[in-house]
């Protein structure tokens, strides 16, 4: 079935480091692909979305590129920020019924 | 407050209980998921509603879960003779219902089965 595999964390990075977090899908067909991220003691939230083959998402310097040869959708961002320190989640949706398949998550810690 | 609301928020219950937890999704939003996410894991889909109607309840661990959105909005999910292994965080979210339209989630509802 459906799936989305993402780098286990935690991730430790100083401040101002470039991130990456990897992550991989399986798919019959052409979902989009979402980033969503989970702060301490709040609700999920949409970080960031692509839903076709090249399209980028982008929000608050987190980028991420819909590669469909490789099935990828690696999160990008270029200098971190200590409140960048979350729980960031790889998912993907299949529009004709719009449930989210996620992955498992990756925690981030950014230290000053 | 125009996000969706859960409540309540932590949920202790007892091996054998019943328990109803409530969501409240954003005004006029036609579509509704549950998802239950246990520790260190991510969501996963139980149920999903457009407007009153049960369209996808594939995800529903067995017969003790039950969903119900009677006026196509608020939501309840019910479990009964809960289970230890029902101890989890259910995640509750709504969209306007295109398809691919953006979720919004609540907050969440943290069960405890002792």
């Amino acid at each position: 079935g459906d799936s989305v595999t993402q780098m286990e964390g935690p991730v430790t990075l100083s401040e101002e480091a470039f991130l990456t977090i990897n992550c991989t899908y399986t798919a019959t067909g052409y979902p989009s692909l979402f980033w969503y991220v989970q702060y301490p003691g709040e609700g999920l939230q949409l970080l960031l979305k692509a839903t076709k083959a090249d399209d980028k998402g982008s929000n608050k310097g987190f980028e991420a590129t819909y590669r469909k040869e490789t099935t990828s959708f690696h999160l990008e961002k270029g200098s971190v920020q200590v409140s960048d320190s979350a729980v960031y989640f790889c998912a993907l949706s299949m529009n004709r019924d719009d449930k989210i398949i996620f992955g498992k998550g990756t925690r981030l810690h950014i230290l000053p | 407050g125009a996000g969706v609301s859960q409540s309540p928020r932590y949920k202790v219950a007892k091996r054998g209980q019943d328990v109803a937890l409530r969501c409240d999704p954003i005004s006029g939003h036609v579509s509704l998921f549950w998802y239950q996410q246990a520790l260190g894991q991510g969501p996963e889909f139980l149920t999903y509603f457009q407007n009153e109607a049960q369209l996808d309840k594939s995800g529903l661990p067995s017969d003790r879960f039950f969903a119900e959105r009677p006026e196509g909005s608020v939501s309840t999910l019910k479990i009964q003779r809960t289970q230890q292994e029902d101890s989890a965080v259910y995640l509750c979210a709504s969209s306007p219902g295109l398809a691919g339209e953006t979720q919004y989630f609540g907050p969440g509802t943290r069960l405890l089965v002792l």
